[in-house]
Order: structure tokens, then C-alpha cells, then sequence
């Protein structure tokens, strides 16, 4: 079935370090992918998002890369700041069908 | 954010009980979906709906069942519940033109 795994499951950074979470997907219909910040007792939220047809995003410090080859696609965070610690999910989906979400990646940024 | 709303926030509930979880939203979205968060396992699907007369099963639809009563309303029954769906449960939403979710704020679900 569909399958969606995120790594690595913990990441802690220096502030002001880069922060890198990877994903892989399964089905290669997928033509849409989100990522979505949670930070602590609260609900996800969409920070960046990334369609097939498009390689690379950016959005001041955060960028996705899709490498549908492989069916890789990454988040990178740049000159991570304390309010970055949260945990972060990727997902995937057919167009506007249901997201399947990787595992969740707890982003620990040390002041 | 009241767009997407659950209520209640917080239950604890006794093994066997029948318990329903439920979500109003005011955004108009035709696709409404709830998921259960576990720790390491992400969010993972239960059922999803994309209009009142379409329901669907999700991959962990076993000991759940869902009613779509109105556009806006979106249930999640757990008939007979175990411990081991003590979980954050959130319904979330979104458009047939949209790609993007909007969650609600969540259910924390203890089943003792």
C-alpha cells in the first residue's frame, strides 16, 4: 500500500545550524507534497508544499526538493532559530485525495 | 483558528464504551478526513469523506465508524473502546480545488 517514511525521527541543530528531513514515498502517482509543523499541543500546520511538476521551493529560510526518480523529497531549514523546534511531518497524495504522513521528525534547536 | 472545530478537547472514557468524537467545520469543504496521532507513527488515516454519501476506509479503519451527517459535520464513533486507542485524534479538511488541509485542534482520547 502506500507508504511514506520520514527520517530521522530526532534532530537536534546549534542555532543558526541548517536542518535537514528526509522522505521517501511509495506510490509514484503522488504528484503533491506538503510538510506540516506541530509545535506543542497544538494541530499541524502547513509550512511549504511542493506539486511534481516543480523540482524546488523556497520560502525565506525553508525549501522542499523533490527528486521524483527517486522518490525522495527533503525539507531544509536554514539558519534555524529556538521558535524551529517542533515536529515535522511530510505527506503525500494524488492530487486532492487523501495525505498519507511520514512519521514525524522532532526538531530540537539548541540556543 | 475556528474554521475546524472538535469537540471535546479532552475525554477519558472506560474500556467498552461507546464514545463519539465530532467535528463542524465553516470553511465549506466538501472532504473531511480524521486521523489519530501516536508518537513515532505520525498521523495515520481512519476514514475520510468527500461529500455525505461518500465514505471511505482508511489504513487503521478496524474498532471505528464514521457519519457524515451534514456537509459541515463529520463523526468518528468508537463502538467498543480499548486502551490501545488512547490517541490525539484530529479531523481535517479541505477542498476539491485545494490541495492544502486545514486540521482542527484535536482530541485527546484516554481509554483506561
Amino acid at each position: 500500500g502506500e507508504n511514506v517514511e520520514q527520517h530521522p525521527s530526532t534532530l537536534s541543530v546549534q542555532e543558526g545550524d541548517s536542518a535537514v528531513i528526509k522522505c521517501t514515498y511509495s506510490d509514484s502517482a503522488s504528484n503533491y507534497f506538503p510538510w506540516y509543523k506541530q509545535e506543542l499541543g497544538k494541530r499541524p500546520q502547513l509550512i511549504i508544499d511542493i506539486r511534481s511538476n516543480v523540482g524546488e521551493k523556497k520560502d525565506q529560510r525553508i525549501a522542499v526538493t523533490l527528486n521524483k526518480t527517486a522518490k525522495h523529497f527533503s525539507l531544509h531549514i536554514t539558519e534555524t532559530q529556538p521558535e524551529d523546534s517542533a515536529v515535522y511531518f511530510c505527506a503525500a497524495s494524488r492530487n486532492t485525495g487523501k495525505l498519507i504522513f511520514g512519521q514525524g521528525t522532532t526538531l530540537q534547536v539548541k540556543p | 483558528d475556528a474554521d475546524v472545530t472538535q469537540t471535546p478537547r479532552n475525554r477519558i472514557t472506560k474500556t467498552g464504551k461507546r464514545i463519539m468524537l465530532e467535528c463542524s467545520q465553516t470553511k465549506g469543504h466538501d472532504r473531511m478526513y480524521w486521523y489519530r496521532q501516536d508518537p513515532g507513527l505520525g498521523l495515520r488515516l481512519i476514514y475520510y469523506s468527500f461529500d455525505v454519501k461518500d465514505i471511505n476506509k482508511g489504513e487503521i479503519s478496524d474498532g471505528y465508524s464514521v457519519s457524515r451527517q451534514a456537509q459541515a459535520k463529520f463523526s468518528l464513533s468508537l463502538e467498543s473502546a480499548i486502551p490501545n486507542q488512547t490517541a490525539l485524534y484530529f479531523c481535517a479538511t479541505r477542498a476539491e480545488s485545494n490541495y492544502g488541509y486545514t486540521f482542527g485542534s484535536g482530541t485527546r482520547l484516554t481509554v483506561v
